[in-house]
């Protein structure tokens, strides 16, 4: 079973231009989520979707940060425009559950990530 | 949210079992426990995860004590390639937004 893929794998920008990243889960699986990880910190949610619909974006930084996940399947996350705190792994995951039943079903499993350096 | 607690760092020998403890003293009844590890340069990596009974696959074991208040990873037979931080997690019921803290920096030393 292939896991779950992301590009790129690293991305350099200039403070205040946008950049995008992409990701594409494992086959079969509902939920989606994009975490934002910053050195030395553990991952943090910014969104959650639930096939193509949001189930929770109260983490994610609206002014500037936007994602979607059109047809269910692959899911991009927007950053425009970037600042000097947006230096971070960014990271997708998913998971087969639609709706937590507790257990394994929710196992999330993660892509490597997309490193932003932004300068 | 229950919240976790874990030592920032830790070592172990090769080929000795490695314990990684972890405190979820306000756990939910309802609540998991889910291992995480991950490897420099890499997403995380799932582990194990557990209610209140034991756990074993074939990456790892999980002890829950009794009261749920605590519980231990342990890698059996701990490698170079174990060398990675370990996040414990406790499931937030209702949804699935999984809380990762700082983690366990353990390093598997020759």
């Amino acid at each position: 079973e292939a896991g779950v893929a992301q590009s790129p794998r690293y991305k350099i920008i200039e403070k205040r231009q946008s950049v995008a990243f992409w990701c594409n889960p494992i086959s079969g699986h509902a939920t989606l989520y994009w975490y934002q990880q910053i050195l030395g910190q553990g991952p943090k949610l910014l969104i959650q979707f639930q096939n193509n619909g949001v189930v929770d974006d109260s983490q994610l930084p609206k002014d500037r940060f936007s994602a979607e996940r059109l047809k269910g399947v692959d899911s991009t996350l927007k950053i425009q425009p970037a600042k000097l705190e947006d230096s971070a792994v960014y990271l997708c995951a998913s998971s087969r559950s639609p709706i937590y039943t507790g257990g394994g079903g929710g196992t999330q499993y993660f892509g490597p990530g997309t490193r932003l350096t932004v300068l | 949210d229950a919240k976790t607690t874990q030592p920032p760092s830790m070592d172990c020998a090769e080929g000795r079992a490695a314990n990684l403890p972890c405190n979820h003293s306000t756990i939910s009844g309802n609540e998991y426990v889910y291992w995480y590890r991950q490897i420099h340069s890499q997403g995380p990596q799932y582990i194990i995860h557990g209610l209140k009974n034991n756990e074993t696959n074939e990456m790892a074991s999980l002890i829950i004590t009794e009261d749920r208040k605590s519980s231990t990873l342990i890698l059996p037979h701990a490698t170079l390639r174990d060398t990675a931080v370990y996040y414990c997690i406790v499931r937030v019921a209702g949804n699935n937004d999984m809380r990762f803290g700082a983690g366990t920096r353990l390093t598997v030393k020759p």
